[in-house]
Order: C-alpha cells, then sequence, then structure tokens
C-alpha cells in the first residue's frame, strides 16, 4: 500500500506557482521521498527526490517539513504543458519499489 | 540513447491467446520493471530484475503471468491465456545502480483482450 495521502485534484492559472502538499505521517528515518508525474498517455516522469533538506532542480522544488511528516512540490511558473497526475511516493525501505498511489491530478488552466 | 523501447505499442488479442509484451531498457541500467496501470487499480509494480535475476514478483497476479529477462538488453512480459480484466496499460522501466532515484518508463504497451 501506498504510504501517502494527496489530495485527489487541484487547479492552478497558467504563470502562477502550484504547490502539491503530501502526507507521509509513516515516514521513516531512512527512507526517501519522491515526486514523479504522469502527463496523458505517457509513462510517468521523475521529478525531485529528496531525505531531510529541501531540494530544487531544473523542474521543481521540494520542501520538506522539519519533522519529515509532509511535504510540498512547488512548480514555480506553471505551465500548459504542467497538466498531469503527480504522484508523492515513499520508497520502500531497502529496495527500489515506488508503490504509487492515486496522485494529485493537477489542471492548470489559461 | 533512445531511452526504454516497449513493443507492440497496441496489441488487441481474443480471451485465451497468448500476449508478449516485450521491453528494451536503456544501456547501461541494471534494474527493469514491469508496472501495470488501470482506472480502477492505479500504477501496480508487478515484477522487478537486477542484473537479468528477478528480485521481487509478489505483485505477478498469477500464475498466468510470467516475465523473462534473458539479458541486460531484452525483457519479456507474457500472459498466458489472456483474459479481458487483463486489459490494461503496460509500463516498463529502468535504472541505474543500487537505490537509484530515477526511474525511466518507457511509452507503455496498451493491452486490450476482448
Amino acid at each position: 500500500d501506498a504510504k501517502t495521502t494527496q489530495p485527489p485534484s487541484m487547479d492552478c492559472a497558467e504563470g502562477r506557482a502550484a504547490n502539491l502538499p503530501c502526507n507521509h505521517s509513516t515516514i521513516s528515518g531512512n527512507e526517501y521521498v519522491y515526486w514523479y508525474r504522469q502527463i496523458h498517455s505517457q509513462g510517468p516522469q521523475y521529478i525531485i527526490h529528496g531525505l531531510k533538506n529541501n531540494e530544487t532542480n531544473e523542474m521543481a522544488s521540494l520542501i520538506i517539513t522539519e519533522d519529515r511528516k509532509s511535504s510540498t512540490l512547488i512548480l514555480p511558473h506553471a505551465t500548459l504543458r504542467d497538466t498531469a497526475v503527480y504522484y508523492c511516493i515513499v520508497r520502500v525501505r531497502n529496495t527500489d519499489k515506488l508503490i504509487f498511489g492515486t496522485g494529485t491530478r493537477l489542471q492548470v488552466f489559461p | 540513447d533512445a531511452g526504454v523501447i516497449q513493443s507492440p505499442r497496441h496489441e488487441v488479442t481474443e480471451m485465451g491467446q497468448e500476449v508478449t509484451l516485450r521491453c528494451k531498457p536503456i544501456s547501461g541500467h541494471d534494474y527493469l520493471f514491469w508496472y501495470r496501470q488501470t482506472m480502477m487499480r492505479g500504477l501496480e509494480l508487478l515484477i522487478y530484475f537486477n542484473n537479468n535475476v528477478p528480485i521481487d514478483d509478489s505483485g505477478m497476479p498469477e500464475d498466468r503471468f510470467s516475465a523473462k529477462m534473458p539479458n541486460a538488453s531484452f525483457s519479456t512480459l507474457k500472459i498466458q491465456p489472456s483474459e479481458p480484466r487483463d486489459s490494461a496499460v503496460y509500463f516498463c522501466a529502468s535504472s541505474q545502480g543500487v537505490f537509484s532515484y530515477e526511474q525511466y518508463f518507457g511509452p507503455g504497451t496498451r493491452l486490450t483482450v476482448t
């Protein structure tokens, strides 16, 4: 079972920041948080991952709370092409398994 | 690199027929994953390999499903006999190294069993 909880859907205006929350209250100390997205009819795509510290790359920023029980993925300037399902995943400890939940369907509108 | 390659992209078959899905991982990647995606169950991990050896097949639904990886550049997922409930999109993904954070997914095979 997925160890994360996400809202089923969100809207965001084009050009604005999209903030996607994720709850992972049962996360263990050495488990990483991953974010993937799936654009319609395509395979999932890796976005970012983190353990404790905030992370940023060319696609997004990841903010992890100090107690690590939740995180937020931030798309700083959403575009129409960011419309997708976003998955927050906690990797199963000591394995390479990613258990995908139901994700958040982000709709970016003009 | 061309990325993960899957074939066929679409497959329509009749119930009871054998179906074989194929995957070519990214060169140099030593992990290969097979997933299935349906509206009802979402994206499920079926099985994964490391260095051509199956590591975890706990997600394989039943004995009708089998997966092989005869070499580092090729894997198959076979369903025999197929049933309508096997209709789904099947994704193959590969990654590099131990606990690699990024899995690269192929475009998927859309299977329809009538």
